[in-house]
């Protein structure tokens, strides 16, 4: 089954700054990777995603980049804002088979210093 | 469109009891995730539902834990004998097809005492 890791498992930067949190993937199945904001005892929310036709997306201050090659894709937040302080979820999924479901790599503590 | 709801919000129960939650995707969204959260962990997925056919069940979903979708409109997951170790957010999300983003409800946290 695939396997996502996920790196660092806490960020700490100072507000403006950048920030970039790193997954790796098993699966050459996988094919679809969003990436999830959760904050204290609320829902996982959706923020990004990328599919594997293309290399690179963005919107706004996030970004999202795939290496297919590497099985890996990062996260990328430019001008921290404190209100970006969060746990970031990755996660893999296999769109072209009816398998359904989401592997999730362990998330990321990002803390944005004001 | 109010989103993914699941009832109910919390839960604490003594061991051995039974519980059943529930979940309500998006109207509309034929396919219904379940999934289990701990703390300092990604979402773990448990099963899903294309309309009312369980497609898939993961072996973290022991035979005490049982989840039906009869109408292909809300789901409802049921854990049996309780254990301490079942203590978790469990989370219910829905896509409108195998494409599409997963939206998540806001979780149920069960406390075992």
């Amino acid at each position: 089954g695939e396997n996502v890791e996920q790196h660092p498992s806490t960020l700490s930067v100072q507000e403006g700054d950048s920030a970039v949190i790193k997954c790796t993937y098993s699966d050459s199945a996988s094919n679809y990777f969003p990436w999830y904001k959760q904050e204290l005892g609320k829902r996982p929310q959706l923020i990004i995603d990328i599919r594997s036709n293309v290399g690179e997306k963005k919107d706004q201050r996030i970004a999202v980049t795939l290496n297919k090659t590497a099985k890996h894709f990062s996260l990328h937040i430019t001008e921290t804002q404190p209100e970006d302080s969060a746990v970031y979820f990755c996660a893999a999924k296999a769109s072209d088979t009816n398998a359904g479901k989401s592997t999730f790599g362990d998330g990321t503590t990002l803390t944005v210093k004001p | 469109d109010t989103g993914v709801s699941q009832d109910p919000r919390h839960k604490i129960t003594k061991r051995g009891q039974n519980v059943t939650f529930r979940c309500d995707p998006i109207s509309e969204h034929n396919r219904l995730y379940w999934y289990r959260q701990t703390l300092g962990q990604g979402p773990e997925f448990l099963t899903y539902f294309q309309n009312e056919a369980q497609l898939e069940k993961s072996r973290l979903l022991s035979d005490r834990f049982s989840a039906e979708r009869p109408k292909g409109s809300f789901s409802t997951l049921e854990i049996q004998r309780t254990e301490q170790g079942d203590s978790a957010m469990y989370l219910c999300a829905s896509t409108l097809d195998r494409f599409g983003p997963q939206h998540f409800g806001d979780g149920t946290r069960l406390s075992i005492l």
